[in-house]
């Protein structure tokens, strides 16, 4: 099975700073990644697919890279209502979905 | 609007099963894979499986195998999930999940609820 190594597990910055989340695959799933926000209490929210592509009504302040085995996922002038847990999850084989472990953002 | 609607909270005793379901809305119910996620109390998410509802298939996570079963009603455009065999570690919230592109097994987009489930004697 495909594991996903995300990191950091957690950060905290302050307003307006830029985020920056990795994930790393075992192998290579192309660009067969999503990336979500989940804030406390509440169900994901997709924000990125297929590695770079911004899902509708999703702010522009986030964005995604790469393709392969590496993978970044950035907020770009974090906002205090960014504050969640963000996970990376592939779906190379479509038949086996893996999440990352995911990165807790708090503010600084 | 896209609606995923879960059922309720649940408790079970060690050893039962629960049947979870998740009525569907706002999309062509049988263009779109429905996978199940979990996640236990502050702990990762979880794939579980997929079911399509056209074609009544189903891929179940080799984890759940065995365990589990996803099904659907066409006529009211539900899907279900029924986890037997049930132990403290299943205690969890559950999560139906549309795929984000019809007639492929993608990842989801939209989310249901979640339905805590508690598994306690």
């Amino acid at each position: 099975d495909i594991q996903m190594t995300q990191s950091p597990s957690s950060l905290s910055a302050s307003v307006g700073d830029r985020v920056t989340i990795t994930c790393q695959a075992t192998q290579d799933i192309g660009k067969y990644l999503n990336w979500y926000q989940q804030k406390a209490g509440k169900a994901p929210k997709l924000l990125i697919y297929d590695a770079s592509n911004l899902e509708t009504g999703v702010p522009s302040r986030f964005s995604g890279t790469g393709s392969a085995t590496e993978f970044t996922f950035t907020i770009n002038s974090l906002q205090p209502e960014d504050i969640a847990t963000y996970y990376c999850q592939q779906y190379d084989s479509l038949s086996s979905y893996t999440f990352g472990q995911g990165t807790k953002v708090e503010i600084k | 609007q896209v609606q995923l609607v879960q059922s309720g909270a649940e408790v079970r005793k060690p050893g039962a099963s629960v049947k979870i379901s998740c009525k569907t809305s706002g999309f062509i119910f049988t263009d779109y894979y429905i996978h199940w996620v979990r996640q236990a109390p502050g702990q990762n998410l979880e794939w579980m499986g997929w079911i399509f509802p056209y074609s009544y298939g189903t891929n179940y996570g080799q984890k759940f195998e065995g365990r589990v079963t996803m099904t659907r009603d066409l006529a009211i455009t539900t899907v279900y999930m029924e986890l037997t065999r049930l132990t403290s570690d299943d205690t969890a919230i559950f999560y139906c999940v549309r795929a984000r592109q019809p007639h492929i097994a993608v990842a989801g987009d939209f989310w249901g609820q979640g339905t805590l489930v508690t598994v306690s004697s």
